[in-house]
């Protein structure tokens, strides 16, 4: 049950696109469409951004994308807005019916 | 509006118990999995577990499995984690978590309830 592995920091300036990876193996990330991202800003709750793999929650902007390739899942913000500032997380359901969160991206607006 | 609201937090030395309560609204509690999730001070997330809408599944990560039972009264639209032989590595804020689809996300969060184990 390792954490999924997510670059530390991404940063971009406003309006510029940004991708966040989130790499596991063919037992979590690469063997189920059960991607899942999440934002967090400081001293709140996460919040649901993405789900199985690439669909939105009702109320999230469309500038949220999510994909998946092979063990590697991807989230893209495009039009970054300083409101974006925030840590993400991806989770993935694995073979062991658990889930498991990857390692977190803190996302900086320059 | 969805709520989940958890208690029973606190400072516990280690090797003690805890329970925490997690009290849903706003939605049919006993049609959904549910999660315990926890964060570490300045750490990343972690899944701790997670409890079929009936109650017949239950699943751990391997750090708190045979210590840490998770359970739910839907009648009282209630979910528990009972927190045995706790540990220093298990201070963190506990959060409740109502999964959707088929139980492969995590749709409503409550704001989480802070466990310190120290002497």
């Amino acid at each position: 049950q390792s954490a999924l592995t997510q670059p530390a920091s991404v940063s971009g300036s406003p309006g510029q696109s940004i991708t966040i990876s989130c790499t596991g193996t063919s037992s979590d990330v690469g063997g189920y469409n059960y991607v899942s991202w999440y934002q967090q800003h400081p001293g709140k709750a996460p919040k649901l951004m993405i789900y199985d793999v690439s669909n939105r929650p009702s109320g999230v902007s469309n500038r949220f994308s999510g994909s998946k390739s092979g063990n590697t899942a991807s989230l893209t913000i495009s039009g970054l807005q300083a409101e974006d500032e925030a840590d993400y997380y991806c989770s993935s359901y694995t073979s062991s019916s658990t889930h498991v969160f990857g390692t977190g991206t803190k996302v900086t607006v320059l | 509006e969805v709520q989940l609201v958890e208690s029973g937090g606190g400072l516990v030395q280690p090797g003690g118990s805890l329970r925490l309560s997690c009290a849903a609204s706003g939605f049919t509690f006993s049609s959904y999995w549910m999660s315990w999730v926890r964060q570490a001070p300045g750490k990343g997330l972690e899944w701790v577990a997670n409890i079929k809408q009936d109650g017949s599944e239950k699943y751990y990560v391997d750090s708190v499995k045979g210590r840490f039972t998770i359970s739910r009264d839907n009648a009282k639209n209630s979910l528990y984690l009972q927190m045995n032989s706790l540990r220093a590595e298990d201070t963190a804020v506990y959060y409740c978590a109502s999964a959707g689809g088929s139980g492969s996300y995590y749709q409503h969060w409550g704001q989480g309830t802070l466990v310190t184990v120290s002497s």
